[in-house]
């Protein structure tokens, strides 16, 4: 079965940098999109970018572009997604999700929370 | 950058009841729309998507409709599993993916 396991949860100070990774399993990982979208505590979905596996291209949003890095690693199945100069406003629930438009599967979610 | 409203923002419905949520979006999106149902301390599951083609996991009394600017997900004969949160989403102008505000259904 398709599964998505991503790394544990982070607490980082204000201006620190964040690295959450995604391993992929039960499909073949070069035919899907990785998407990563954050929850903040008690809010909506907002999506912060995408990885294509089979050619290592990416997007991001507006909100986060220069401050986020996603790459991936065919040998491992896993697509890193790093968040730089960070402030109390990325506190949230961090996931990962496979699909192209709409995310078909999803990871557990990764709590990142920034404080001083 | 496209705007999804969703109503009501919460919704109180008894068991065995029927729950009619709306997502309304500020441009057309033609089909390009997921309906995901989210519950507390789990990541969103994928109920719906082409506005209203439902994966084979997902029982039959959900079920999406529309197309441009208007949707709506209707759950039939509510279970106590059912009560979470339900928010729509759009990839018309994929990869930029945007989401509605949510709607939670709650027990009556």
């Amino acid at each position: 079965q398709v599964q998505l396991v991503q790394s544990g949860a982070e607490v980082k100070q204000p201006g620190a940098s964040v690295k959450i990774s995604c391993k992929a399993s039960g499909y073949t990982f070069t035919t899907s999109y990785i998407h990563w979208l954050r929850q903040a505590p008690g809010q909506g979905l907002e999506w912060i970018g995408m990885f294509n596996p089979s050619s290592g291209s990416t997007s991001s949003s507006q909100k986060v572009q220069g401050r986020v890095t996603m790459t991936g690693d065919t040998s491992t199945n896993t697509v890193d997604m790093e968040l730089t100069g960070l402030t109390s406003g990325d506190t949230a629930t961090y996931y990962c999700a496979s699909g192209y438009g709409y995310a078909d599967y999803w990871g557990q979610g990764t709590l990142v929370t920034v404080s001083s | 950058e496209i705007v999804l409203t969703q109503s009501p923002a919460t919704l109180s419905v008894s068991p065995g009841e029927t729950a009619t949520l709306s997502c309304r979006a500020s441009q057309s999106v033609r089909s390009n729309l997921a309906w995901y149902q989210q519950k507390p301390g789990q990541a969103p599951r994928l109920l719906i998507y082409g506005a209203s083609t439902r994966p084979s996991i997902i029982p039959a009394r959900f079920s999406g409709s529309g197309s441009g600017t208007d949707f709506t997900l209707i759950i039939s004969s509510l279970q106590s599993e059912d009560f979470a949160v339900y928010f729509c989403q759009q990839y018309a102008n994929w990869p930029s993916l945007t989401f509605g505000g949510g709607t939670k259904v709650e027990i009556k």
